[in-house]
């Protein structure tokens, strides 16, 4: 089966660092990108950035960049977002997504989403 | 930074066609992208490149585009059909991508 699978909800405190993982199956993992799009809680989709797995090459919204590291290990097939300090606003769910040539930056292929809360 | 503009809301009854919008300054050159998400799932891509249908996309749901707005159309509406819609296309130097605000469809 073709699916992305994320890895579980998380709950941590402002200042704490994160890393939270996206595994990819049934199809040729280096050969899509995968994006990475917050949802704040009742809010709408915002496109974060993307990343080439086979050859880690990167693309950050400006909103985003310096603000996450988007990365990702072709071996095991799994994509990574990171934070090195989180802040309250930062409390939202985070979904992967794969996009391809065929349906040019479309997302076809989403993860089910990680919940994250920053909370003191 | 570059913005993409929908409407809050839009309000069919059942049987009829409901028209959300979409503008943004460098639609004219950049594909666009639709997705419908229901509450408490992850969005699922209805039309790709402005307006094509991915498999499984019901041919009730179609795109068009038009100068600085593309349009997704839903024809028959169904019950089913009840959902947040959301537009995507890049900015002009396509380095990166952005969805906009998103659209209620309520179906009366």
């Amino acid at each position: 089966e073709v699916q992305l699978v994320q890895s579980g909800a998380e709950v941590k405190k402002p200042g704490e660092s994160l890393k939270i993982s996206c595994k990819g199956s049934g199809y040729s993992f280096t050969t899509y990108w995968i994006g990475w799009v917050r949802q704040m809680p009742g809010k709408g989709l915002q496109w974060m950035g993307i990343i080439y797995p086979s050859d880690s090459d990167t693309r950050y919204s400006p909103s985003f960049q310096g603000q996450v590291t988007i990365s990702a290990d072709k071996s095991i097939s799994t994509a990574y977002l990171q934070w090195s300090s989180l802040k309250a606003s930062d409390t939202a769910m985070y979904y992967c997504a794969r996009t391809d040539n065929l349906t040019g930056n479309a997302f076809d292929l989403w993860g089910q989403g990680t919940v994250v809360t920053v909370s003191s | 930074s570059y913005e993409l503009t929908q409407p809050p809301s839009v309000s069919v009854s059942p049987g009829q066609t409901a028209r959300i919008t979409c503008s943004g300054d460098a639609l004219p050159k950049q594909y666009a992208y639709w997705y419908q998400q229901k509450p408490g799932q992850a969005p699922v891509l209805v039309i790709y490149k402005d307006s094509e249908r991915p498999s499984g996309i019901p041919e009730r749901f179609s795109g068009s585009s038009s100068g600085t707005t593309v349009t997704l159309t839903i024809s028959g509406v169904q019950a089913e059909d009840e959902a947040d819609y959301y537009c995507q296309s890049a900015d002009s130097s396509v380095s990166y991508q952005v969805f906009g605000g998103g659209t209620k469809l309520t179906v009366l």
